[in-house]
């Protein structure tokens, strides 16, 4: 059973700040997801990876496979980037359940 | 396009009635997911279905729990009888494919008093 760890928990930055959230797990994965979740509001796929590194806009996903352990960061932050943020892993094919297992999340809020 | 439907988006019950959940997931799209997340504690996978049969159930609390996804389109997720420590968001999510992006409803608030 896989175990997800994200720090820190809370984060609380001034606008334009560069923030940077972990998360590591313990057991191999196929895949690692980085989800979005606004007060009130519905879960957003935010990226999908399995190596190396994706960026989109301000987001920037990393992943060290041999390390396990993955960063999310945001340039230049913004209030409208205050939201949960969620790692979740999913293990190899036939390893067990096919969902994902999640983290417990990162509450992020930007002060302007 | 439509994304992943949930319905309804709130539901207050006692302890011992019935509820059921609704998710019309994205179309096309023959992965299925339920997950729930309980006050204070993450989301946990619930089950998985690829179009009409379930893969995978081994998230599933208790046989309280029912899930249907008859003829591979929407899904259903009843409760019964729903107990105190039922109440949580449920989300649903779909994906074209099985370890592909996944697309999450925007859950059900179930309140079980």
């Amino acid at each position: 059973k896989n175990e997800v760890e994200q720090s820190p928990q809370n984060l609380t930055a001034q606008e334009g700040e560069f923030i940077t959230i972990n998360c590591s797990y313990s057991v191999g994965i196929s895949a690692l997801h980085w989800l979005q979740q606004h007060p009130g509001g519905g879960i957003v796929s935010l990226f999908m990876l399995s190596s190396g590194k994706k960026k989109h806009g301000r987001l920037i996903a990393t992943i060290n496979i041999q390390e396990k352990h993955s960063s999310l960061h945001i340039t230049a932050s913004h209030p409208r980037d205050s939201a949960v943020y969620i790692c979740a892993v999913r293990g190899h094919s036939g390893g067990g359940a096919d969902g994902l297992t999640f983290g417990k999340g990162t509450h992020l809020i930007i002060q302007p | 396009e439509a994304g992943v439907t949930q319905f309804p988006s709130h539901s207050v019950i006692e302890k011992g009635q019935t509820v059921t959940l609704r998710c019309d997931p994205i179309s096309g799209h023959d992965n299925l997911y339920w997950y729930r997340r309980v006050m204070g504690k993450e989301i946990k996978f619930l089950l998985h279905f690829v179009k009409e049969s379930k893969q995978d159930e081994s998230g599933m609390p208790n046989n309280r729990f029912l899930a249907e996804r008859t003829g591979g389109t929407y899904s259903t997720l009843k409760v019964q009888p729903a107990e105190l420590e039922d109440s949580g968001v449920y989300f649903c999510a779909s994906s074209p494919l099985r370890e592909g992006k996944l697309f999450f409803g925007s859950g059900t608030q179930l309140s079980v008093l």
